[in-house]
């Protein structure tokens, strides 16, 4: 069964730093891995999409890797800004778009 | 474009009574179609998925329950709430081969049981 593990749980920095947030996960026989973005009571907004031939995926401020032969994702966001602030969730694909997420890291970029 | 919407955005319910959460899908055909839940200290976890009208797949064992009656709607049900449904639940939407496409989320129903 997939666990997916998102290090650390909670990150509060200021503003301009740039940061790395981490998920691992035991299986890595996976399709694809998925970033996500919550801000608090709302939905997941899709970042970034990896797929598994891929070593990473570049949108804007965000940067995505995959090392899949270690099981292990990085969310790197360049240039902090306080709307930056929000949960990130990794989730890994293994059969067809049922994904497992991990618990989350919840940042704050404080001005 | 594809849109995703699900309704009531909230809801508080007491023990005991049934429960009905509506998730419809615009600008697509046969999508597949998920229910997550995102209890509080909790994960998001998977509780039933669709990859056709009348074809639900159970996740977990639960007391909920889902249908398909149309392609692009989705309805979460409960006959007899208990506590520990309290949560977010998120339906999401997906086309295409397998692991090939981005999930997409509505924004949530929050349901508080009492």
């Amino acid at each position: 069964k997939q666990e997916v593990t998102q290090i650390p749980a909670a990150l509060s920095v200021p503003e301009g730093e740039n940061l790395v947030l981490n998920c691992s996960f035991t299986d890595s026989a996976i399709y694809n891995l998925q970033w996500f973005r919550q801000d608090p009571g709302k939905g997941l907004t899709s970042l970034l999409l990896i797929q598994s031939s891929q070593r990473e995926q570049t949108s804007g401020r965000l940067n995505a890797s995959l090392d899949k032969s270690s099981g292990r994702s990085t969310l790197y966001i360049a240039a902090s800004q306080p709307g930056d602030s929000a949960t990130y969730l990794c989730a890994v694909d293994n059969a067809g778009n049922m994904l497992t997420f991990g618990g989350g890291t919840r940042l704050m970029v404080k001005p | 474009s594809q849109t995703i919407h699900q309704w009531p955005a909230t809801l508080v319910q007491p023990v005991g009574s049934p429960l009905s959460l509506e998730c419809t899908v615009e600008g697509t055909s046969n999508p597949n179609l998920y229910w997550y839940r995102q209890a509080a200290g909790r994960g998001l976890q998977l509780l039933f998925y669709s990859v056709g009208i009348g074809q639900i797949s159970s996740e977990v064992p639960q007391n909920l329950s889902a249908s398909r009656p149309q392609d692009r709607q989705f309805i979460l049900s409960s006959k007899k709430l208990l506590l520990s449904d309290s949560g977010f639940y998120l339906c999401a939407w997906s086309v295409g081969a397998a692991g090939a496409n981005v999930l997409t989320f509505g924004a949530g129903s929050r349901l508080t049981v009492l």
